[in-house]
């Protein structure tokens, strides 16, 4: 089965600047792979996903991800934060056959400072 | 497209009491996942469907969790008996079956047993 792991359980960053957020996860064949954003008593909200179209994906809210074979990682940036970016954000991997199953990472709560 | 919709958003119970949660998925989509997120263990799954059908329940916690699927358009998690440990946000989440298509979270229930 896949496994995620996010580096980093809390970031903060001041309003203004970039935000980056780490994901590597375990597979020798290109997954699917998905950004999900949760705010305060909501569900999951899909940010972006890697579907081997591209390897630098653009999601809502002005957020992109990078897939690196290489390195096996898929870090969430954005340019600038914006106090409303406050948020946990999940990594997910999917498995390549089956039922394509995700496996979430333990999330990253970001804060922003004005 | 009105989403996943779970009902409650909230429910207390005390211990001993049995308590069912309810989920409809959205129209058309073949998968239906249940997962718990607490603080200590993040996002588990619990069990999800394929065509009504369930097709792992290894992350069910025990025998007290049960989940039902009568039709396309209707999911239950019922525990019998609660217990304090059971508190948590559970989440009802439902996709397509083609691969690398994203889930669709609800926005959850709250579970509070005291």
């Amino acid at each position: 089965a896949q496994s995620v792991t996010q580096l980093g359980s809390h970031v903060s960053v001041s309003e203004g600047a970039l935000v980056l957020l780490r994901c590597n996860y375990s597979s020798s064949v290109p997954p699917y792979l998905f950004w999900y954003v949760q705010y305060p008593n909501q569900g999951l909200q899909l940010l972006l996903k890697y579907t081997s179209a591209a390897t630098l994906v653009k999601g809502i809210n002005g957020f992109e991800a990078e897939f690196k074979k290489s390195e096996t990682s898929f870090h969430l940036t954005k340019p600038s934060a914006h106090m409303s970016d406050a948020a946990e954000y999940f990594c997910a991997v999917s498995d390549s056959l089956g039922d394509y199953k995700l496996s979430f990472g333990a999330g990253t709560t970001v804060t922003v400072r004005a | 497209d009105a989403g996943v919709i779970q009902s409650p958003r909230h429910e207390v119970t005390e211990m001993g009491q049995e308590v069912t949660l309810r989920c409809k998925p959205i129209s058309g989509h073949d998968y239906l996942f249940w997962y718990r997120q607490t603080m200590m263990r993040g996002l588990e799954l619990l069990i999800y469907f394929n065509n009504n059908v369930p097709i792992d329940d290894s992350g069910m916690p025990e025998d007290r969790f049960s989940a039902k699927m009568p039709n396309a358009s209707f999911s239950t998690l019922k525990i019998q008996p609660s217990e304090p440990r059971d508190s948590a946000v559970y989440f009802c989440a439902s996709r397509t079956g083609t691969g690398g298509s994203p889930l669709h979270f609800g926005n959850g229930t709250r579970l509070t047993v005291t």
